[in-house]
């Protein structure tokens, strides 16, 4: 079955520091999406993509996010200038077309120091 | 009012019993409804769309009551394999998820 992996799994870095979060998306599937989720909160949306544009972001995907999809297969999150706060795990989503199913990819668990 | 409301539990149910899960969502204009399942510190996984007629899947049945905004998560025969958060999850504009909190089951022997 397919499904949507993420790496790494895991992320430790100091605060201020850059961050890329790799996502491999289902192949067939149109639509990208990045949620977090802090621990011990609920799931939250960042961002969605598709077409290579941002379809809708949130009030927490500000300047310091951005997101790419740089070949045919990789989509991606860039903390630019990470913060405590941005200590989360971080799930990537797909789905073939706008209104389908999403699936999630196991998650990074980013760690700022 | 939150978007998607959910009791967060937990409830503790033996094996074999019948729960129930509610949910409510303030955003008359939602599309679509989905329960997910997340088990500890892993990723959401979809469990079933929830449609205004009812539909069940084996053990599971899922409602919706537009009028009242209202969805609602019946599993009957309870497995210790069902011990997990389940969240109520409402797609609206720009294909965004929005989830509620989630509801914790321990399913006990």
């Amino acid at each position: 079955e397919p499904e949507v992996t993420q790496t790494p799994s895991h992320q430790v870095t100091q605060m201020g520091q850059e961050v890329i979060l790799r996502c491999v998306p289902i192949s067939n599937h149109l639509y990208f999406y990045w949620y977090r989720q802090i621990l011990g909160q609920k799931v939250e949306f960042l961002v969605s993509f598709y077409n290579n544009e941002i379809s809708e972001k949130s009030e927490i995907f500000d300047d310091q996010f951005s997101v790419e999809r740089p070949d045919g297969s990789n989509f991606t999150l860039k903390i630019r200038s990470t913060k405590l706060e941005d200590s989360a795990m971080y799930f990537c989503a797909s789905s073939a077309g706008g209104g389908e199913t999403q699936y999630f990819g196991p998650g990074t668990r980013l760690l700022v120091l | 009012r939150k978007e998607v409301e959910q009791d967060p539990g937990p409830f503790n149910v033996p094996e074999g019993a019948t729960v129930a899960f509610n949910c409510t969502y303030s955003n008359s204009a939602s599309q679509s409804f989905f329960w997910y399942r997340q088990d500890c510190r892993k990723e959401p996984k979809l469990l079933m769309s929830v449609y205004s007629s009812g539909n069940e899947d084996g053990r599971f049945t899922a409602q919706l009551n537009r009028a009242s905004q209202y969805i609602s998560l019946l599993i009957r025969d309870s497995k210790l394999s069902d011990s997990a958060t389940y969240l109520c999850v409402v797609l609206g504009g720009g294909n965004k998820l929005t989830f509620g909190t989630g509801t914790q089951l321990k399913v006990e022997l």
